[in-house]
């Protein structure tokens, strides 16, 4: 079954700290896509970045950056020199091969404080 | 640039009462998705539809559920009968084609059951 996990329910940082945030998935296709997306408060989801299953290459948007590792099955998201308009919830998503859904983590609440 | 859009933004309706959500998307997209989140939980799929047909729908979606592109341009969730726990934010999604697995999310229409 695809499932996608993100351990970290909650994290606060203090502003221009460092921080990443987990995910990881399970899936038997052999081509699948991965996602992170962004939920500020105001509720809408928030594309950031997304990734084929056949490019481990990492990836730096920015202050964003982005570590994917098909051994250990994780594509991990990290924001560097935070800052408060980064607080939000951050969900990370599989896709599925056969119908193109996506299989959403249960989300990082990120809390950056001045 | 091109964007999905949901309408309303907010709904409110009694328990037992019908409830259609609205969406537009993309105008040459040709696959189409709803997916449900309840207030501080994960983003969960409900249904995927292409060439007017549901390709895929979850558990969630039972048969209180319908959906329909009534024109070239319009895509609705129906729910005939409300109960409390559909109570949530409702997004739809759409996609130039099941290959490239790139979903474009409207804002979402928060449901709210009294």
């Amino acid at each position: 079954a695809q499932k996608v996990t993100q351990a970290q329910t909650e994290i606060s940082v203090v502003e221009k700290e460092d921080v990443t945030l987990d995910c990881v998935y399970e899936t038997r296709d052999t081509t699948y896509y991965l996602f992170w997306y962004k939920q500020p408060p105001s509720g809408e989801l928030v594309f950031l970045i997304r990734r084929n299953s056949f490019d481990e290459q990492n990836e730096i948007s920015g202050r964003y950056s982005w570590n994917f590792q098909k051994s250990t099955s994780s594509f991990n998201f990290t924001i560097t020199a935070s800052q408060v308009v980064d607080s939000a919830v951050y969900f990370c998503a599989l896709s599925d091969r056969n119908t193109g859904k996506l299989i959403f983590g249960q989300g990082t609440t990120l809390q950056v404080k001045p | 640039e091109p964007e999905v859009t949901q309408t309303p933004s907010h709904q409110v309706t009694q328990m037992g009462q019908e409830v259609i959500l609205r969406c537009v998307p993309i105008s040459n997209h040709l696959y189409f998705y709803w997916y449900r989140q309840i207030l501080g939980q994960k983003v969960e799929f409900l249904v995927s539809f292409y060439n007017n047909e549901i390709s895929e729908k979850s558990e969630i979606f039972d048969d209180q559920f319908s959906v329909e592109r009534p024109d070239g341009s319009n895509f609705t969730l129906k729910i005939r009968s409300t109960k409390l726990e559909d109570s949530a934010m409702y997004f739809c999604a759409s996609s130039p084609s099941q290959d490239t697995y790139e979903q474009y999310f409207g804002p979402g229409t928060r449901l709210t059951v009294t």
